[in-house]
This record gives C-alpha cells, structure tokens and sequence, in this order.
C-alpha cells in the first residue's frame, strides 16, 4: 500500500502507557520521518533519521522516542512523559541523495491515530 | 528554525475559478519547497514541487511561483474542480544541525470548490 506501512490504525492508551507505533518501508528509501497532525496545526517533525542507526530531534520530539535498527523500519515511541498524546502521527519516507531526482520527495504511510482515554 | 507561514487558512471558491495558497519561510537556506494535498480521511500526497533554481513550474492546471529574495512561494489552481477540494500544505526543506534536512509544513489550507 504505496510502499509504507503504518500500524495500528487506530490505537487506544490508558494514561501512563507507553505504545509503540509501527512504521515499515519497502521503497529502499534512506530516510525516515515521523510527524504529528493536529487540527489547524500542519504536520509537525517530531523525529527524523537519515540512516541506520542514526536520528536527528525535530520541532517536538519531548516525550517521544525512535530507534532506526533497520533501514526498513523506524518505531516511534509515545511514552507517558508526552503531555497532550491523542493525534494523528503520520510516518513518510524519502530519498536521501541531495541533488537526486526525487530526493526530499515524502512518501507518507497511511497514518496511526493515538486516542488517550 | 524554520518558520512556514501559510495563507489563507480557508478558501471557497466556485467551480472554474482560480484558486491561490500563499506561503513564506524564514529560512534561507531552504532550498526546496513541495506542496501536498490531502483528501480526508486520506494521506498527503505531492501534486507539486520546485527548486531554488527555478522561478516557476507548471504541470497542467497547477503551478507554483517562488520568489527566493522575498522568501514567499505560491500555489495556483486554475479551472478548479469540485475534486480539488481538500486540504493543501505547503513546505520548505531545512537543515538540521548539519545532519541531513527534513521539511517543515505550514499549517494548511482549506480549499472548498462549489458546483
């Protein structure tokens, strides 16, 4: 489904959990992003990572973490230290060559919505 | 760090109008700037973009426009379609701490197309 996976789709959290979002692509792609939708609010970078082993904070990243294990992969970590959780987080993939056709080019997943009860 | 400022945050226009999203950034060494669209329920998806190379772009009804000196790009819609109704963003790269760059959105813009 357009190369990116997200899951799950929709999630629910007690507070003080943490849970873990899904992020999987198959596009060969050097660099992964999440970010987050609110409202009126855009989409704000929460993590970002170039290559394996490697991630770059965002505009957001308190209260969230990642690991980039795997090229395919990028998890993203919603722990209890994240104040206001409930939204919509969208994970993306891009070519990472400056100067290549496509780069900079996000290819997004279909998005995860994380409701806090 | 980069600031995109986007307008207007709402836009209803009849069908076959013009339609026409505004942006500027703050940052110059951004480099590229996208535009993405949004049907609801759905993820965004790129209709557009260019590079600070190039003054404008035009692919059928759509083109951007960027003015690197005033630091402001903009979208244009012609002949518009009750199809095109959805929510808009626009981007602009930004470097980060020298490890890579990662593009930062403005808050979108809502278009609406009458029939």
């Amino acid at each position: 489904d357009g190369g990116i996976t997200q899951s799950p789709k929709y999630l629910f959290r007690k507070e003080g959990q943490n849970v873990t979002l899904s992020c999987e692509q198959n596009l060969n792609h050097d660099a992964m992003y999440w970010y987050r939708q609110d409202p009126g609010q855009g989409l704000r970078l929460i993590y970002y990572s170039q290559i394996v082993n490697d991630f770059q904070k965002g505009d957001i990243a308190e209260g969230y973490s990642v690991s980039r294990e795997k090229k395919e992969s990028f998890p993203l970590t919603v722990t209890s230290a994240q104040k206001n959780p409930t939204a919509f987080y969208l994970c993306a993939s891009s070519i990472d060559e400056t100067g290549a056709p496509g780069a900079n080019v996000l290819t997004f997943g279909a998005g995860s919505r994380l409701t806090v009860l | 760090g980069e600031n995109v400022e986007q307008h207007p945050s709402t836009l209803s226009v009849q069908e076959g109008d013009s339609a026409v999203i505004k942006c500027t950034y703050s940052d110059s060494a951004s480099n590229y700037f996208p535009w993405y669209k949004q049907e609801l329920g759905k993820r965004p998806q790129l209709i557009i973009d260019i590079r600070s190379n190039v003054g404008e772009k035009k692919d059928q009804r759509i083109a951007v426009t960027l003015n690197k000196t005033a630091k402001h790009f903009s979208l244009h819609i012609t002949e518009t379609q009750p199809e095109d109704s959805a929510v808009y963003f626009c981007a602009a790269s930004h470097p980060y701490n020298q490890a890579g760059t990662a593009l930062i959105f403005g808050k979108g813009t809502t278009l609406s197309v009458s029939s």
